[in-house]
């Protein structure tokens, strides 16, 4: 079985300051790895995903995370955060061979204030 | 681009009623989901299909059934609304997974379910 750990649940923070979004996952196989972000009344997107190769992923939009192997964890940074990254981020692992499927963890909410 | 919609954004039926939400996507792909999704709790799977009239448990199938009779669209059934059934529910679809690939899913809006 998998689970997923989002150590928080609300992250406020200011504008232009860094922030961590931290996610711990355990399992008993092989995972793929995802940052799914909502913004407001909006569906689910997804920002990055590590499937394997460098640890170190990057979004479009500056966010970048890093595969932690030995400490099951995919944590999301940003060195200067917008006020448009206003929204709630999503860690979720999908187990191979298991036809896709994700399981996600409890969510962050990511607030930035000007 | 893909595209998935849901029949609904928002919904209020009544305890004991029984609820369709509907599912369509429109880029051929062969795998269908639904999730709902809680302050709290993130998304949790329901049901899952991999192709017509097939289908699979998730994590959180009491309470619930789904139809697919065809390829594009994938409804979620409640056959007798309960209060705790009140939530966001999204739907999201992808290619068929092959082996140990991964191919990305796509989501709807989501419907926000309230039953009274």
């Amino acid at each position: 079985a998998q689970s997923v750990t989002q150590l928080d649940s609300q992250v406020p923070v200011f504008e232009e300051a860094p922030v961590e979004l931290r996610c711990n996952y355990s399992s008993s196989v092989s995972v793929y790895l995802f940052w799914y972000v909502q913004y407001p009344n909006q569906g689910l997107q997804l920002l990055l995903k590590y499937l394997s190769g460098s640890t170190l992923v990057e979004s479009i939009n500056g966010f970048e995370a890093e595969f932690n192997k030995s400490q099951t964890s995919f944590h999301l940074r940003k060195p200067s955060v917008h006020i448009s990254d206003t929204a709630e981020y999503f860690c979720a692992v999908s187990p191979y061979n298991q036809g896709g499927k994700l399981i996600f963890g409890q969510g962050t909410e990511l607030s930035v204030k000007p | 681009d893909v595209k998935v919609t849901q029949s609904s954004r928002y919904l209020v039926k009544r305890t004991g009623e029984k609820v369709f939400l509907e599912c369509v996507q429109d880029m051929d792909h062969e795998n269908m989901f639904w999730y709902r999704q809680d302050p709290g709790l993130g998304l949790r799977l329901i049901y899952f299909s991999y192709d017509v009239k097939m289908k699979e448990k998730g994590d959180i199938p009491e309470g619930y059934s789904v139809s697919r009779e065809k390829k594009e669209r994938f409804s979620l059934i409640l056959e007798s609304a309960s209060t705790n059934q009140t939530s966001m529910y999204l739907c999201a679809s992808s290619l068929w997974v092959r082996g140990g690939s991964y191919n990305e899913q796509f989501f709807g809006p989501g419907t926000r379910l309230t039953v009274l």
